[in-house]
């Protein structure tokens, strides 16, 4: 089975500076995804970021990196040069490549940007 | 850009009655999602759906729940028979064939079971 753990509750950072969400994962699956969703308080699911269990480089996208290291079974978040409208609920996710295809979700961690 | 989109955005209904959400997913997407945020918690999974059928369920998925794609646009969720703890947002999401990909959500509904 599936985990991820997300063990930041909420976190602070003030805007323009970088912050680092934490997520670990467990699975036995060889072949995985990982990804980040944002959250506004509007309620929607954004995708952010998407990396592969066989991907060598760290994905990013535009402000968003994904800082994976495998043998650790981490995957987590760095956002740059935080703006006031990163502000949301971020969530961790992580997809079976090879079968299952839902996605098992961590419990979320609540960024809040500061001025 | 395409999207996921969903309706109503907001659904009340009283213990017991039957509800159906409804989903247009994207158009070329042939993988089929419903999941399930309780407020304040974690996105839970109900069930995948693929090629007219079910091709995952989770165990919050029981009898009580049914899913459709009834006329090949439209993707639906029935609660048969709510319960005060059916409260939630309620998730539709679609992905194409390749396994590299995200999946899509739609905006959400949220259903408020009194």
């Amino acid at each position: 089975a599936q985990k991820i753990t997300q063990t930041q509750p909420g976190m602070f950072v003030q805007e323009k500076e970088a912050v680092t969400l934490d997520c670990t994962y467990d699975t036995s699956d060889q072949s995985y995804g990982l990804f980040w969703y944002k959250q506004p308080s509007s309620g929607e699911m954004i995708f952010l970021i998407y990396q592969g269990s066989y991907d060598e480089q760290n994905a990013t996208e535009g402000r968003y990196s994904l800082n994976f290291q495998k043998a650790r079974k981490s995957a987590n978040l760095v956002i740059s040069a935080s703006q006031l409208g990163d502000s949301a609920m971020y969530f961790c996710a992580m997809r079976d490549d090879t079968g299952r295809r839902a996605l098992t979700f961590g419990s979320g961690t609540r960024l809040q940007v500061q001025p | 850009e395409p999207e996921v989109t969903q309706t109503p955005s907001h659904q009340v209904t009283q213990m017991g009655q039957e509800v159906i959400l409804r989903c247009v997913p994207i158009s070329n997407h042939l993988y089929f999602y419903w999941y399930r945020q309780i407020l304040g918690q974690k996105v839970e999974f109900l069930v995948s759906f693929y090629n007219n059928e079910i091709s995952e369920k989770s165990e919050i998925f029981d009898d009580q729940f049914s899913v459709e794609r009834p006329d090949g646009s439209n993707f639906t969720l029935k609660i048969r028979s709510t319960k005060l703890e059916d409260s939630a947002m309620y998730f539709c999401a679609s992905s194409d064939t390749a396994s590299r990909t995200e999946a899509f959500f739609g905006q959400g509904t949220r259903l408020t079971v009194v």
